[in-house]
């Protein structure tokens, strides 16, 4: 099954303490993405990567930092979470960025105390 | 940055109506845009799309309008049922990178 993987779905944990959520998909897409999502703001992209080793800052990439090894995966890296940071992320790929529609994972909610 | 909106934050209609979502988007260099619909719990899942050089594109039940003089964008949903309820996001592409709007919940009454 085509998929888009994000692992924890679900974190609760504290200032300062570096985390990493993993993204991962089977489909072979060389677009891939993380956004945020807010109540009001919808979701706003955080970091893109167009392939392996190529990734771009998206409209809020301030205290992140992302990284692209493989084609499969994109994990997202909060080195020192801080509590505006707390929010539901999503991670999502597709084949080419060009009139391709991303797929998404289900989700990933951090809570940063 | 990019500013995508809704007219509408909560949209309710009858069970077997058709229903219109709109969008107002800000870049008029944005060449993709794309609708989505998310379900509570789940992540944003592909309706349908568009690109710059059209201004309509139909899908099964769904139809999606580009009026790039004004800057508008609105999804057109068919004979409504109750699995359309959810909150429905428009999305643009301005090189690179995607903007979405803040989205729009669709009730859907029996």
């Amino acid at each position: 099954e085509a998929q888009v993987t994000q692992n924890p779905r679900y974190l609760i944990t504290v200032t300062g303490k570096k985390l990493t959520v993993t993204c991962s998909q089977n489909m072979n897409h060389e677009y891939m993405s993380w956004y945020r999502q807010d109540p009001g703001l919808g979701l706003r992209q955080i970091y893109y990567s167009m392939n392996v080793e190529v990734t771009d800052k998206g409209d809020v990439p301030e205290g992140y930092k992302v990284s692209r090894k493989e084609k499969r995966n994109f994990p997202l890296i909060l080195e020192s979470p801080s509590p505006n940071q707390t929010s539901l992320y999503f991670c999502a790929s597709s084949n080419r960025v060009n009139n391709q529609p991303q797929h998404f994972g289900d989700g990933t909610r951090l809570s940063i105390l | 940055g990019e500013s995508v909106g809704l007219h509408l934050p909560t949209l309710s209609v009858q069970e077997g109506d058709n229903s219109i979502i709109n969008c107002a988007y800000s870049n008029s260099a944005s060449d993709y845009f794309i609708w989505y619909k998310q379900e509570s719990g789940k992540g944003p899942q592909f309706i349908i799309d568009i690109r710059s050089n059209m201004d309509k594109r139909q899908g099964q039940r769904v139809t999606v309008l580009l009026n790039k003089t004004v800057k508008h964008l609105s999804l057109q949903i068919a004979a409504t049922q109750p699995g359309d309820s959810a909150v429905y996001f428009c999305a643009e592409r301005n090189l690179n990178k995607f903007y979405f709007g803040s989205g729009t919940k669709l009730n859907v009454k029996p």
